[in-house]
C-alpha cells in the first residue's frame, strides 16, 4: 500500500536552515508529481512546493525552499533556508493522484502523517 | 494571486444536510477537489474533479460545480450526516502555477 513518512522536523531558531524528507512506498515513486503542504498551529492548509517535470513553489517560500527528489531511494526533499517564525506548521508530503510527472491540476490522494517544524527564538 | 472563499463554519443536525460552499471568479472552469480533516490527522480526498468520489467514501459525500455558473461556486454536500462527518474540510484547486487550498470550513454535525 502507499505509505509516505515524513521525517527531520524539529525547532530551529530563525535565519536557520533545516532539510525535511518524506520517504514513499507501494507505489513507482519516479513517475508520480509530489508535493509539500504545510498547516500552522491551528489554521489551514497552505500548499508549499511540487516536485514534477518541472517545479513550483508558493510565493511565501519562493527564493528560500527548495524542492528535490532522490529517485533511487524514493525519497523526497524539502530544503528550507532563511526560516521565519511564521514558517511554523506541520509540513505534509503528498502525492499526485495521476501518474505523471505533469499531473499539477490533479488532486492530491495521499498524504503522509506530517513532521512539525517550529522556528522559534 | 487566485483566492477559494468558504465558511469558516457551519452546523448540521444528525441525518440532515450539510452543503459547503467554495467561491472563486470563474470556478466552473476549473476542476475544483476537497479534503476532510479530522483533529490530529492527515487531510484525506473525498471528492476529486469536482465530483468524482475515491474508493471508500461513502455516497452520502458529493460534490457540484456548475460549469455553466460563470460566478462562482463549488458545493460539497454531505447528505445524510453522521457523528463522523464532524471534521475541517477543504476545497482547493490549480491556478497560474500554483495549488489553491480554500481557507477551510469547520463542519459541527449536532
Amino acid at each position: 500500500q502507499v505509505q509516505l513518512v515524513e521525517s527531520g522536523g524539529g525547532v530551529v531558531q530563525p535565519g536557520t536552515s533545516l532539510r525535511l524528507s518524506c520517504a514513499a512506498s507501494g507505489f513507482t515513486f519516479s513517475t508520480y508529481t509530489m508535493h509539500w503542504v504545510r498547516q500552522a498551529p491551528g489554521k489551514g492548509l497552505e500548499w508549499v512546493a511540487l516536485d514534477g517535470s518541472d517545479k513550483y513553489y508558493a510565493d511565501s517560500v519562493k527564493g528560500r525552499f527548495t524542492v528535490s527528489r532522490d529517485n533511487s531511494k524514493n525519497t523526497l526533499y524539502l530544503q528550507m533556508d532563511s526560516l521565519r517564525p511564521h514558517d511554523t506548521a506541520v509540513y505534509y508530503c503528498a502525492r499526485a493522484l495521476c501518474n505523471g510527472n505533469t499531473c499539477y491540476m490533479d488532486p492530491l490522494d495521499y498524504w503522509g502523517q506530517g513532521t512539525l517544524v517550529t522556528v522559534s527564538s | 494571486s487566485y483566492d477559494l472563499t468558504q465558511p469558516r463554519s457551519v452546523s448540521v443536525a444528525l441525518g440532515q444536510t450539510a452543503r459547503i460552499t467554495c467561491g472563486g471568479i470563474n470556478i466552473g472552469s476549473k476542476n475544483v477537489h476537497w479534503y476532510q480533516q479530522r483533529p490530529g490527522q492527515a487531510p484525506v480526498l473525498v471528492i476529486y474533479r469536482d465530483s468524482n468520489r475515491p474508493s471508500g467514501i461513502p455516497e452520502r459525500i458529493s460534490g457540484s460545480n456548475d460549469v455553466s455558473n460563470s460566478g462562482s461556486t463549488a458545493t460539497l454536500t454531505i447528505s445524510g450526516a453522521q457523528a463522523e462527518d464532524d471534521a475541517d474540510y477543504y476545497c482547493q484547486v490549480w491556478d497560474t502555477s500554483a495549488v489553491v487550498f480554500g481557507g477551510g470550513t469547520k463542519l459541527t454535525v449536532l
